[in-house]
């Protein structure tokens, strides 16, 4: 198993570019998750699915949207790119919503934006 | 405040020393609990669960104090390779199970 891949590394964006970052799992996992982290904040939850067609808010999802047409991927939408969205972002996913289930991290996507 | 709060150190200890990490949550109907990992630049991975009664993986020990509302992390016989950055995570007792995630406790271990 590949286990939880993200495309790209490394990007960088011009204020008020859109993009996609890219989440793929094969592990057939229901719960996938998208976090940013920021120096001294921690990860912070921008969307999740705990299904194909099911998405939610997390505490930070202005300037983002998600869809989950699958249950394998889970695309992040930057709409209009802004520095304050420069960040390390990490897909997750994990078996089911239940207690204790162990979460598995993505090799993150480093976003710049100028 | 923090919902998780940690030290974020650094702490710089020898070879072979024993540290311990703590880390307080606020939120009291808070239901599991977790230490990951994170190196440099890389995702974070489960180090361990948090049980009531403490469990010990190894050289790791985690504990659970829920009366105070404070989750430890105890690492025996220090090795380089655990040079890392400690995250403590708990979850939110509601249907989501979201993962609320400390911001870290940065851990050198030096020769």
């Amino acid at each position: 198993n590949a286990g939880v891949t993200q495309t790209p590394k490394f990007q960088v964006l011009k204020t008020g570019q859109s993009m996609t970052l890219q989440c793929a799992q094969d592990m057939n996992h229901e719960y996938m998750s998208w976090y940013r982290q920021d120096p001294g904040m921690g990860l912070r939850l921008i969307h999740y699915s705990v299904g194909a067609g099911i998405t939610d808010q997390g505490e930070v999802p202005n300037g983002y949207n998600v869809s989950r047409s699958t249950t394998e991927d889970f695309p992040l939408r930057l709409l209009s790119a802004a520095p304050s969205q420069t960040s390390v972002y990490f897909c997750a996913s994990r078996r089911g919503g239940r207690v204790g289930e162990t979460q598995y991290f993505g090799p993150g996507t480093r976003l710049l934006v100028l | 405040r923090k919902e998780v709060e940690q030290d974020p150190g650094p702490f710089n200890v020898p070879e072979g020393a024993t540290v311990a990490f703590n880390c307080t949550y606020s939120n009291s109907a808070s239901q599991s609990f977790f230490w990951y990992r994170q190196d440099c630049r890389k995702e974070p991975k489960l180090l361990m669960s948090v049980y009531s009664s403490g469990n010990e993986d190894g050289r790791f020990t985690a504990q659970l104090n829920r009366a105070s509302q404070y989750i430890s992390l105890l690492i025996r016989d220090s090795k380089l390779s655990d040079s890392a950055t400690y995250l403590c995570v708990v979850s939110r007792m509601d249907s989501s199970y979201k993962l609320i995630f400390g911001s870290g406790t940065r851990l050198l271990v030096r020769p």
